[in-house]
């Protein structure tokens, strides 16, 4: 039962265009979301966080969207630069279970053209 | 600050052996979590730790377990492997606080023969 998903797994996109990376969950629960960035042979590293009491979260060229109510959330990297390919997971975790628990979706690479 | 280290890096192991990992997380951390990469299937949670105790568990069988030192420094060991243990492992240490990112080492790429 896969409650991070990341339907597209992969995207390619121009540089100097937006990309928007997407991720669905299933589980009401959740009021915690992460994006991590991977490089190949490196472990993740965060990105950027949004709470579920926000629907949106800013830092430099990344964006995070919250939809509650679709269960749906959503990276904006604008404009995107060749040294944003890599792979993107999102991650939820809910807070109030006392634990630190992230359901990771199965990544999107993204592909930033020169 | 020095980062979440993890040993090794690389492990090339035999079926049916058992091999031991090791994570020091970030001082200060005392949350521990171990994960598994495999290709298509993202990061699957295996464990936490929190204190010298197994705080949540993913689903993976009983091969695979666990332990945290006094100090946070965390193993991981898998008995009995199999060609399907082949995977990057990471782990992850976080603050205990809720709503705080976790932060990763580069992993132990284990390949299984």
């Amino acid at each position: 039962d896969q409650q991070v998903k990341q339907n597209s797994p992969s995207l390619s996109v121009q540089e100097g265009r937006i990309s928007i990376l997407n991720c669905d969950y299933t589980n009401s629960m959740f009021d915690y979301f992460l994006w991590y960035k991977k490089y190949p042979a490196e472990g993740p590293t965060f990105l950027i966080s949004i709470s579920s009491i926000k629907d949106k979260n800013e830092d430099g060229r990344f964006t995070v969207f919250l939809n509650k109510s679709a269960k749906h959330l959503s990276l904006h990297i604008v404009p995107s630069q060749p040294g944003d390919s890599a792979v993107y997971f999102c991650a939820a975790s809910t807070t109030t279970s006392g634990t630190y628990k992230y359901i990771f979706g199965t990544g999107t690479r993204l592909k930033v053209l020169a | 600050k020095a980062g979440v280290t993890q040993t090794p890096r690389y492990l090339i192991k035999t079926r049916g052996q058992q091999v031991t990992l090791s994570c020091s997380p970030i001082s200060g951390h005392r949350s521990v979590s171990w994960y598994q990469q495999t290709p298509g299937q993202g990061l699957q949670f295996l464990f936490e730790y929190f204190s010298e105790t197994q705080r949540n568990k993913g689903n993976f069988p009983g091969r695979f377990s666990g332990r945290q030192f006094s100090n946070s420094r965390s193993e991981m060991n898998v008995s009995t492997l199999e060609l399907g243990d082949s995977a990057l492992y990471l782990c992850a240490s976080s603050l205990d606080n809720p709503g705080t990112e976790a932060f990763f080492g580069q992993g132990t790429r284990l390949t299984v023969v």
